[in-house]
């Protein structure tokens, strides 16, 4: 039972152009969203998180936004860059536990 | 600060083996995690130790899977025997609390049963 979702498998942009992942969630008990990064034989490095009282987060190029009502969230990259082709993970937490989206390989092209 | 230490990086075995995976987490940190990421369940949490205490192992796969934490800096992955579906890549993860804190992954282990 997949609890967090990410329905795109993969997304290709050009360099300098904003991508726009989204992620989307059941469990009305998550209250606090990540995005991960992974690049190939790495773990997922922690990108930029927001807490269910928010519904934007900005940390330099990566905006994530969450619409609670819509169990929503989405994480912007502006400009997108060729060092930012990797695999996104969404992920949700309800207290310790953390659950994954199945990932989004982004292509950053030049 | 050195991250989070898994070893070893790559593993073949043969069916019915034991196989033991490693893990250093982050000095400080107090909660521990073990992951596997396969291609069909994607990333799923097999047990969460906290204070080096198992809080939960609700998603360990079956009893064929121990995993221990004997002090602050050291927690095992046991597999005994192995099975050839029990082929994934391994992650162990830290974070200072266990609640709403970013997790810090090592690089896994890649398992391969044969």
């Amino acid at each position: 039972d997949q609890q967090v979702k990410q329905n795109s498998p993969s997304l290709s942009v050009q360099e300098g152009r904003i991508s726009i992942l989204n992620c989307d969630y059941t469990n009305s008990m998550f209250d606090y969203f990540l995005w991960y990064k992974k690049y190939p034989a790495e773990g997922p490095t922690f990108l930029i998180s927001i807490s269910s009282i928010k519904d934007k987060n900005e940390d330099g190029r990566f905006t994530v936004f969450l619409n609670k009502s819509a169990k929503h969230l989405s994480l912007h990259i502006v400009p997108s860059q060729p060092g930012d082709s990797a695999v996104y993970f969404c992920a949700a937490s309800a207290d310790y536990k953390l659950s994954f989206g199945a990932g989004t390989t982004v292509t950053v092209r030049a | 600060d050195a991250g989070v230490i898994q070893s070893p990086r790559h593993e073949v075995t043969e069916m019915g083996q034991e196989v033991t995976l490693r893990c250093k987490p982050i000095s400080g940190h107090n909660s521990l995690f073990w992951y596997r990421q396969t291609m069909m369940r994607g990333l799923e949490l097999l047990i969460y130790f906290n204070n080096n205490v198992p809080i939960d192992d609700s998603g360990m796969p079956e009893d064929r899977f121990s995993a221990k934490m004997p002090n602050a800096s050291f927690s095992t992955l046991k597999i005994q025997p192995s099975e050839p579906r029990d082929s994934a890549v391994y992650f162990c993860a830290s974070s200072p609390q266990g609640l709403n804190s970013p997790l810090h992954f090592g690089n896994g282990t890649r398992l391969t049963v044969t």
